[in-house]
């Protein structure tokens, strides 16, 4: 059973351009939802979180958007860059104990 | 500070041998978690560690699993007999509390990549 979801395993951007990575979640006991970011033979990166009090959050390049009632995050970068080429892994965690259910992930390929 | 570690980096073992993984986590991280991530699919929880104790073991898929962290500090998860579908990079992750509304970021290990033969 999945809890989290990314439906696009893929995705490729040009370099300045917006990188928008979505992903679902199915459990509404879920108040706190973050952003992984790995590269290969590394382990996942902590980029940004949410919790479910707002809405969005914003660091930098990087802006998370939460629709509670739809269940759905999303994560924009801008501008793109190469480096920011990854993999991303959305997360979500309930109740006191952080334990995390982690998306399949999306692989982000910004061109230079 | 020296981050999450894990040993080995790498390992190949055959149907119904055992293996044992490691992994040390930030100095002072009471917490400890366990994650798997099978062939590109998502990273799954395994279990996690309040010091010693198993808070949480849901995610272990069954009892050929067994992980320990005597004293609180590192910690082992051991495969025992390994099969084929545990092939996978196991990540260790520490945080230093856990819960709250200001749940502290989890810090990721660069994983052991297990194949079983």
């Amino acid at each position: 059973d999945q809890q989290v979801k990314q439906n696009s395993p893929s995705l490729s951007v040009q370099e300045g351009r917006i990188s928008i990575l979505n992903c679902d979640y199915t459990n509404s006991m879920f108040d706190y939802f973050l952003w992984y970011k790995k590269y290969p033979a590394e382990g996942p990166t902590f980029l940004i979180s949410i919790s479910s009090i707002k809405d969005k959050n914003e660091d930098g390049r990087f802006t998370v958007f939460l629709n509670k009632s739809a269940k759905h995050l999303s994560l924009h970068i801008v501008p793109s860059q190469p480096g920011d080429s990854a993999v991303y892994f959305c997360a979500a965690s309930a109740g006191v104990f952080n334990d995390m259910r982690f998306g399949a992930g999306t692989r982000l390929t910004v061109k230079p | 500070e020296a981050g999450v570690t894990q040993f080995p980096s790498h390992s190949v073992i055959e149907k119904g041998q055992t293996v044992t993984l490691r992994c040390d986590p930030i100095s002072g991280h009471d917490n400890l978690y366990w994650y798997r991530r099978v062939m590109g699919k998502e990273i799954k929880f395994l279990l996690h560690f309040v010091k010693e104790s198993k808070q949480d073991e849901s995610g272990m898929p069954n009892n050929r699993f067994l992980a320990e962290r005597t004293g609180g500090t590192y910690s082992t998860l051991k495969v025992q007999p390994a099969e084929l579908e545990d092939s996978g990079v196991y990540f260790c992750a520490s945080s230093r509390v856990a819960g709250g509304p200001s749940q502290e970021t989890q810090y990721f290990g660069p994983g052991t990549r297990l194949l079983v033969l």
